[in-house]
Parts: structure tokens; sequence; C-alpha cells
């Protein structure tokens, strides 16, 4: 693995159903996020965690839950997905550590709620 | 509230330069980043300002002046490659990153 993998690709997945959206980094960052894009809106973030152990609310954190259970896995899970909840959905990581740093994404998953 | 803001749309030509603006409104400042990212794909960090100025890196550079909540992206020398969405992102006093909606830039031939 080289920086931050995301799986699955793509999804479509009914009402109704719950899903983990799963991202996994190798670059030791403390810092991980998880962003949705939707057309016409910059990134949006859902939750994010500053360290093993610890996750915190974004913006737009409804319908959404996360843990970080280890340094490497950020796994976002949806209880009860809703169409509302279509959208291309990235997760980031960065160094926190160092101060205000750039993040680095993951390829998206891009999910569609029928 | 928080807000930037960035054009939607911006063509130009190729071998040409074009400025992208930025222009934001957040609850502090610990920073601005420029992300490119092609359609279909991950967005790529490109640059980042914290002090007023230009920055310059290749054919990439930014400006920023905090007085007047204002940066801006300057591609010189476009190639076909840089069509793409160019986003702006604002550090805020929570460390958090809050993202303009992007512009994408065509390149023509």
């Amino acid at each position: 693995i080289a920086g931050i993998t995301q799986a699955p690709t793509s999804q479509i997945l009914a009402a109704g159903r719950r899903m983990t959206l799963r991202c996994t980094q190798d670059m030791r960052h403390n810092a991980m996020y998880w962003y949705r894009q939707d057309l016409g809106l910059g990134l949006r973030l859902i939750h994010y965690s500053n360290t093993a152990g610890t996750t915190g609310k974004g913006e737009v954190p409804d319908g959404y839950s996360v843990s970080r259970a280890n340094t490497d896995d950020f796994p976002l899970t949806l209880a009860s997905a809703v169409p509302s909840q279509t959208s291309v959905y990235f997760c980031a990581s960065s160094d926190g550590d160092r101060g205000p740093t750039e993040q680095f994404f993951g390829p998206g998953t891009r999910l569609t709620v029928l | 509230g928080q807000n930037i803001d960035q054009p939607t749309e911006m063509t130009a030509t190729e071998g040409a330069i074009v400025q992208i603006n930025c222009t934001y409104q957040t609850s502090g400042f610990n920073g601005l980043f420029w992300y490119q990212q092609h359609a279909g794909e991950a967005p790529t960090f490109l640059s980042y300002n914290v002090l007023d100025g230009l920055e310059e890196k290749g054919r990439f550079s930014s400006f920023l002046s905090r007085s007047k909540g204002y940066s801006y992206l300057l591609l010189k020398e476009l190639q076909m490659k840089d069509s793409a969405s160019y986003l702006c992102a604002v550090m805020d006093s929570n460390y958090q990153l809050i993202w303009g909606a992007g512009t994408k830039l065509i390149i023509k031939p």
C-alpha cells in the first residue's frame, strides 16, 4: 500500500441498508478525515479524527458514524442509507503533529443510494 | 458564517496565463491551500500560503493578501493537462479546512 486506499470504488445501495466505507493509510499520519463532494458544492467535512481513539463531528455528520481503533484505519458507516447520501466520498489524512499541513486524499468512493 | 468564493468556470488557451481568484471569510485563519482535481480523481495539493505575498512553484504561483481575504492561483504556459478543477481551501481557527466549490478550468488548443 502506498498512501491512502479506499474501498469500495463504487457502490449502488438500496435505501435503508447499512454500509461501511473503508479507508486505510500507510503514512502513519495522526489525523484522518471523511469528506463528501457533491456537484456545485465544496468538499464538506463529515467526521474527523485527530489521533487514534478520538473522533469529532464535522459540518455534515448526521446519518454517519466513524471509529478510529488504530492509526491506519478510519471506516465510515451509514447506518441506514438515504438517497441524499448519494455522493462521492473522500478519505484524507495529514501529519497533524507538524501544524497546518497538506491533506492527502484517497481515490474516493462513488456511492449511489436508490 | 464561513464562506469561500471562487469562479465556477474559466476558459483559457494553451500556452497562455490564467489567474483563478479566491475570496474568503472564515472564523480564524491558519493558511490557505490550493488543490488540483482532475475529473473523476482525488484532489492533489498544489500550494500553501500563510503569509502575505507570492509563492512560486514552477509554472504555478499562489498569492495571498490576508487583510483583503483574497488569494489567487496563477498558472503560466498552460498545457492541456492543466484542464481540471482548482479548489481553494482555508484552514480555520480549529485547523479544519473550509473548501470553495472549485473552479473548472477548460484549456483550449
